[in-house]
């Protein structure tokens, strides 16, 4: 059964502080993965998407990491702003298949 | 221009009602989808319509029905909703694959009494 799971489930953090989320999946075939960012009431927007011959990717402050062999993902924020406040989910994708696995996103919350 | 859009913002409705969620997007992209999302919970897909056609239904109550008009236009029809199908409508397109990133519109807040 494919599967992702997002740790911590929420985090607090002050502002221009760093952060660092988790991703496990068990996806496969595995194809791809991706970060959302989601704010309250909103889509989900997308930060990478990266396949398993990319370990690294980066976003502005946003850097995406990956390790295919332990199936490890992890989102990496600097230097935090209040903006970025809200929801990341991690989403994995097997080939050939429409269905993406999603994990439950962590929290985050960023304080002045 | 990488934006879907979703109308009505929100709604309300009554179970007896009808109403319909429209979703739209000028990408090009051949595959749409149809997510709900309750409160802190991750999305849960509902429809994925691929190359206009319908190609993946998981299991949604037929309460729901969606339609794909052409390859820009996404609606969901609703009709006799009970009050636990409130929630998030998100819609999505991506080009065709799951390769693909999905982009999100910014979903559709449906409360039902």
């Amino acid at each position: 059964k494919n599967q992702v799971e997002q740790s911590p489930q929420s985090l607090i953090i002050l502002e221009g502080k760093n952060c660092t989320l988790q991703c496990n999946y068990t996806v496969s075939p595995f194809s791809n993965l991706r970060w959302y960012k989601q704010d309250t009431g909103r889509g989900p927007v997308s930060l990478t998407i990266m396949t398993f011959s990319e370990n690294t990717k980066s976003n502005g402050r946003y850097t995406a990491t990956l390790d295919a062999d332990t199936k490890q993902s992890s989102l990496h924020i600097t230097a935090s702003q209040l903006s970025d406040s809200a929801s990341y989910i991690c989403v994995a994708s097997s080939g050939g298949s429409y269905i993406p696995t999603f994990g439950r996103g962590t929290s985050l919350i960023v304080h002045p | 221009d990488t934006e879907v859009t979703q109308t009505p913002k929100h709604l309300v409705m009554g179970m007896t009602n009808k109403k319909s969620l429209k979703c739209e997007q000028h990408m090009g992209h051949r595959a749409m989808y149809w997510y709900k999302q309750k409160a802190k919970k991750p999305p849960e897909l509902m429809f994925v319509y691929s190359y206009e056609k319908l190609s993946i239904n998981e299991s949604v109550p037929s309460r729901f029905s969606p339609e794909c008009p052409n390859s820009s236009l996404l609606n969901l029809h609703l009709h006799a909703l009970q009050p636990e199908d409130s929630a998030l409508y998100l819609c999505a397109s991506s080009n065709s694959g799951s390769r693909e990133t999905q982009y999100f519109g910014p979903g559709t807040r449906l409360l039902v009494l």
